[in-house]
């Protein structure tokens, strides 16, 4: 079955940094593109940047375009997310989310990570 | 961006109801709708695609319907486990993808 496992979400300080990893299993990893998805406490849910199945092709949302750098190792059928001048509004869990095909829709989600940026 | 507007953004009913969410989009996307469950600290889940497919293994009481800018999303038969938060998602125009504002069900 398909599973995607978060990790590396924490406490960090306003202007921090952070890098968030998924491990995929249960499918052909190089064969799906991929998406982060992040929700904020109580709130709804806002996608964040979205990765091609050979990595060629990426797309941040506004709010993190410059700031967070999407990527994937499909040889380790992992997927990033470096996290770089991360503000208090970007406090959320963080969700990894399979896409059901090209630029369709996510299919499947990690558990999620959460963030944490506070001093 | 589209704009996906939920109602109601709460809604309480007894068990064996039927319930009925609406989501409207800013703009015509076609059928370009799915429907998400997310119970308390747990991912969404997928329950209908666009519009009113039923993902494999979703209770046939989950059914949606729509297209253009007005879909809705209901349960026929409400159940204790049905208790939730439910979110529209569209996907018409590339990215990025946007999510209504959700609705949050809880049994009476």
């Amino acid at each position: 079955q398909v599973q995607l496992v978060e990790s590396g979400g924490g406490l960090v300080k306003p202007g921090g940094s952070l890098r968030l990893s998924c491990a995929a299993s249960g499918f052909t990893f190089s064969d799906y593109y991929m998406s982060w998805i992040r929700q904020a406490p109580g709130k709804g849910l806002e996608w964040v940047s979205y990765i091609s199945s050979s990595g060629s092709t990426i797309y941040y949302a506004d709010s993190v375009k410059g700031r967070f750098t999407i990527s994937r190792d499909n040889a380790k059928n992992s997927l990033y997310l470096q996290m770089n001048s991360l503000r208090a509004e970007d406090t959320a869990v963080y969700y990894c989310a399979r896409e059901a095909g090209v630029y369709s829709y996510p299919d499947y989600w990690g558990q999620g990570t959460l963030v944490t940026v506070s001093s | 961006d589209i704009q996906m507007t939920q109602s109601p953004s709460s809604l309480s009913a007894s068990v064996g109801d039927r319930v009925t969410i609406t989501c409207q989009a800013s703009q015509d996307i076609s059928n370009y709708l799915n429907w998400y469950q997310q119970k308390p600290g747990k991912a969404p889940k997928l329950l209908i695609y666009d519009a009113s497919n039923l993902e494999t293994g979703v209770p046939s009481r989950f059914s949606g319907s729509g297209s253009g800018t007005d879909f809705t999303f209901t349960i026929s038969s409400l159940q204790p486990e049905d208790i939730a938060t439910y979110y529209c998602q569209q996907y018409d125009n590339l990215l990025p993808y946007t999510f209504g504002q959700g609705t949050k069900l809880e049994i009476k």
